[in-house]
């Protein structure tokens, strides 16, 4: 299958700082892309989708300010946790499709954010 | 609203036995079906999935069968192995278009030898 690589594995920051996460399709376009949290021994809940050249469509509940998401190339997503708090530590995992129809969504290995 | 229940875990098993992870969901429409894998340290991986009722997705060894009339989409594999370790994923999409997805909360699998 194709390749979604996410950047970094894990961070660690500061309360109050900023931290960008990146997601990129390796081996094919990637016209919309998805980012995810996942909470200990909890279920992904999708935060939103971007697609590529437009602003992120956010889920209820999410707060867009915090959670910044550019698609400014069809092989790059980034996901910036700005003024970070410890409630923000969890597991971020991005996926990537190309355009088609049933297009299959293929993920990338999640990045560990930990806010002290 | 729409949703996927995972019977929960952990599940612990011996290797070569038989595993049944049990999977239902509510779905406004006619949803497609997936099973993805995350083993320990790694993103996830579709495992298999089905598009429409009384489709059966399989690979690796693992099957799934789309059932409508129980709303059921069960994992089952004959024989597991402890490579077969990992967390896996129900998971459910509404649409061809978008790819969104909605996950169950995971079922951990433990294979010992």
């Amino acid at each position: 299958g194709a390749v979604v690589s996410q950047h970094p594995s894990w961070v660690i920051c500061k309360s109050g700082t900023s931290v960008k996460i990146e997601c990129r399709s390796l081996d094919f376009q990637a016209t919309t892309m998805f980012w995810y949290r996942q909470f200990p021994k909890q279920s992904l809940m999708l935060m939103a989708t971007s697609n590529e050249g437009s602003k992120a469509t956010y889920e209820q509940g999410v707060e867009k300010d915090k959670f910044l998401i550019n698609h400014a190339s069809l092989t790059l997503s980034t996901l910036t946790v700005t003024s970070a708090h410890p409630e923000d530590s969890s597991f971020y995992i991005c996926s990537a499709r190309e355009e088609q129809a049933w297009a299959e969504a293929f993920f990338g290995q999640g990045t560990r954010l930990t806010v002290v | 609203g729409n949703s996927v229940t995972q019977m929960e875990g952990p599940v612990t098993l011996s290797e070569e036995a038989f595993l049944t992870i049990n999977c239902t969901y509510t779905a406004t429409g006619y949803p497609s079906l997936f099973w993805y894998v995350q083993y320990p340290g790694e993103g996830l991986q579709l495992l298999l999935k089905a598009t429409k009722a009384d489709d059966k997705g399989s690979n690796k060894g693992f099957e799934a069968t789309y059932r409508k009339e129980t709303t059921s989409f069960h994992l089952e594999k004959g024989s597991v192995q402890v490579s077969d370790s990992a967390v896996y994923f129900c998971a459910l999409s509404l649409s061809s278009n978008t790819g969104k997805l909605i996950f169950g909360q995971g079922t951990t699998l433990q294979v010992k030898p």
